[in-house]
């Protein structure tokens, strides 16, 4: 059973666009919800994190967007570059339980 | 600072042959993560430690899959005997204690013929 379910598989923006991924989860346990940012061949790095008090969180150019009634968090990536190309993940955790999505490939296009 | 430690990057085995991984994690980070990522999907937790002990193991397959941690420090990933399906990336990651951000290694890739 997936427990996060992210979407969509693969997404491609033109540079200056604005990227959306999604993400919906099951468990209200979860207290900790990243975002992690993947290169090929490289190990995730934690790009922005949000905790379900507050709606929304912003880091530059990534915002996160949580909806805890709809169990729903989404990463906008405003202006995307080239550079931003890679694959997105969102996770939720309970401390001891850390739960994956499937991963978004995004392609920024020059 | 330097990150999260893996070795090797690469393996190739056969199916019933054992292999082992290696993780040093960040220096004074207590709590250890073995995660195994198999392509074209999330990374799937095996295993976390914090110092030398085992805090969730419950996704491990523990018929062939083992871990230890001696002295809080480094840590081994072992499967004895490997299957087709184990070919995957194994991502070690490491945090400091009761702390959720995670820090994670380059991994190890094995292939299983």
């Amino acid at each position: 059973q997936q427990q996060v379910k992210q979407s969509p598989q693969s997404l491609i923006v033109q540079k200056g666009g604005i990227s959306i991924i999604n993400c919906a989860y099951e468990n209200t346990a979860f207290d900790y919800f990243p975002w992690y940012q993947q290169f090929p061949g490289k190990g995730p790095a934690l790009l922005i994190a949000i905790r379900p008090d507050v709606s929304e969180k912003k880091e530059g150019r990534f915002t996160i967007s949580f909806n805890k009634s709809a169990k729903q968090f989404s990463l906008h990536i405003m202006d995307s570059q080239p550079g931003d190309s890679a694959t997105y993940f969102c996770a939720a955790s309970t401390g001891n339980q850390f739960y994956f999505g499937t991963g978004t490939s995004l392609t920024v296009i020059p | 600072e330097a990150g999260v430690a893996q070795s090797p990057r690469y393996k190739i085995i056969e199916k019933r042959q054992s292999v082992a991984f290696w993780c040093n994690p960040i220096s004074g980070h207590a709590t250890l993560y073995w995660y195994q990522q198999i392509l074209g999907q999330g990374p799937k937790l095996l295993i976390q430690f914090q110092n030398n002990g085992v805090v969730d193991d419950s996704q491990l397959p523990k018929d062939r899959f083992s871990a230890e941690r001696l002295k809080g420090v480094d840590s081994t990933l072992k499967i004895q005997p490997a299957k087709l399906e184990d070919s995957a990336v194994y991502l070690c990651a490491s945090s400091l204690l009761y702390t959720d951000t995670q820090y994670f290694g380059p991994g190890t890739r094995l292939t299983v013929l």
